[in-house]
Formats: C-alpha cells, sequence, structure tokens
C-alpha cells in the first residue's frame, strides 16, 4: 500500500498560512490524495481531497504538484483551533489506507 | 449531521477480561472499520467490514475479532484483555469503494488493561 511522509512537527503563527508538505512518490494514478485532522481527545476529520487539480474549501485548499508526488494542504489564516495532527493519505480504492504519524502543528499566539 | 458513535470513551479492564468495543454509524456506509492510535506509530488498522457479516484481518488483528451483524453495528472483541492492548481504539466507516470517499471516524475509546 501507498505511504507518505510528512514533517514530524510545524509551527506557525496565528493569522499566518501555514503550508504543511506531504511527499507521496509511490503514488499510482488513480490514488486520490486525502488530508484529516485530529484535535486533541478526538478522532481524525476529514479536510480535503483531490486527485489531480487544485482545491479549496471552507476549511483549507490542497496543492497538487504536476507530477503528483508531493501536495501541500493550505490553512490561510492559522486559529489556535488549528493545532492539532494533520494526516496525509492516499486513498488507493482498497481496505488498507495507511495512515502515518502525520504532522503536529503548533499555533502560536 | 452524520456521525460514528463509539459507546465508551473511557474503559478500564483488568488483565484477562473479555473486552467489547461497540460502534454505530447512521450513514448507511458498507464499510467500517477498526484502528488503534499508539504515540509515535500513527493509526494502525486491526480489522475491517465491507458488508454484514463479513470481516477482514487488517495489519494487527492478532488478539482481536470483529462482529458485524447489522451494517450500522461493529463490535471489537478483545478475547482476553493484555496489558499491550491499553491503547486509543478508532471506529471509523466509509461509502463504497471508490478512492474518492473519505472515512468518517468517531471519538475514540480509551482503554486501560491494568
Amino acid at each position: 500500500d501507498a505511504k507518505t511522509t510528512q514533517p514530524n512537527s510545524m509551527e506557525s503563527n496565528e493569522e499566518e498560512p501555514v503550508h504543511l508538505p506531504c511527499n507521496h512518490s509511490t503514488i499510482s494514478g488513480t490514488d486520490y490524495i486525502h488530508w484529516y485532522r485530529q484535535l486533541p481527545s478526538q478522532g481524525p476529520e476529514y479536510v480535503i481531497h483531490g486527485l489531480t487539480s487544485n482545491v479549496n474549501n471552507r476549511m483549507a485548499s490542497l496543492a497538487i504538484a504536476e507530477d503528483r508526488k508531493s501536495s501541500t494542504l493550505i490553512l490561510h489564516r492559522a486559529t489556535l483551533r488549528d493545532a492539532a495532527v494533520y494526516y496525509c493519505i492516499l486513498n488507493t480504492g482498497g481496505f488498507k489506507t495507511i495512515f502515518g504519524a502525520g504532522t503536529r502543528l503548533f499555533v502560536k499566539a | 449531521d452524520v456521525k460514528v458513535t463509539q459507546s465508551s470513551r473511557y474503559l478500564v479492564k483488568r488483565t484477562g477480561e473479555k473486552v467489547f468495543l461497540e460502534c454505530v454509524q447512521d450513514m448507511d456506509h458498507e464499510n467500517m472499520f477498526w484502528y488503534r492510535q499508539d504515540p509515535g506509530l500513527g493509526l494502525r488498522l486491526i480489522y475491517f467490514s465491507y458488508d454484514v457479516k463479513m470481516k477482514e484481518k487488517g495489519d494487527i488483528p492478532e488478539g482481536y475479532s470483529v462482529s458485524r451483524e447489522k451494517k450500522e453495528r461493529f463490535s471489537l472483541i478483545l478475547e482476553s484483555a493484555s496489558t499491550n492492548q491499553t491503547s486509543m481504539y478508532l471506529c471509523a466507516s466509509s461509502h463504497g469503494q471508490g478512492d474518492y470517499y473519505g472515512y468518517t471516524f468517531g471519538s475514540g475509546t480509551r482503554l486501560t488493561v491494568v
């Protein structure tokens, strides 16, 4: 199953943009890129997903590299409530999706 | 608001006890999953089910079993709890088999085995 690589942690200042990177060099043509986030004491929640084109929703934007081997989750203005662990996963259509350790985002006031 | 509900947020059990973790979803999803989450290890898949009465092993099924008698309910069973099964357990569901279908997770059950 395809795997992703993310930094262990990142730090941001409140109200500044945050760019969370993800490498997925073994991605196949039909794999969707999904992002989830996990707030303290909660289960992961869906943030955004995409296949080839960049995507925007009310929570975030997803920028996908042209070769699809990397992607970036963009939080346009970080708030203290965005402090969480962010997971980048490849949804391969199978059932054994791999969730790695994710990136722990710290937001400073 | 659609959701996945796990019956307990916190549970303390003794070594050797049989433990049942219950999960119910109200989205008519075909697929249901049980993960465990430990510090530094991410989420690891224990079992999943793609239909009623169907189950498949995930990456770490040893010491666990599951039951899915109804579409909306997926139970995780620890046959004889051990201290190394102390963990956060997360239930999730998803619809169909399309690559674009995402997961909806419950809030988790933190199990401590003493």
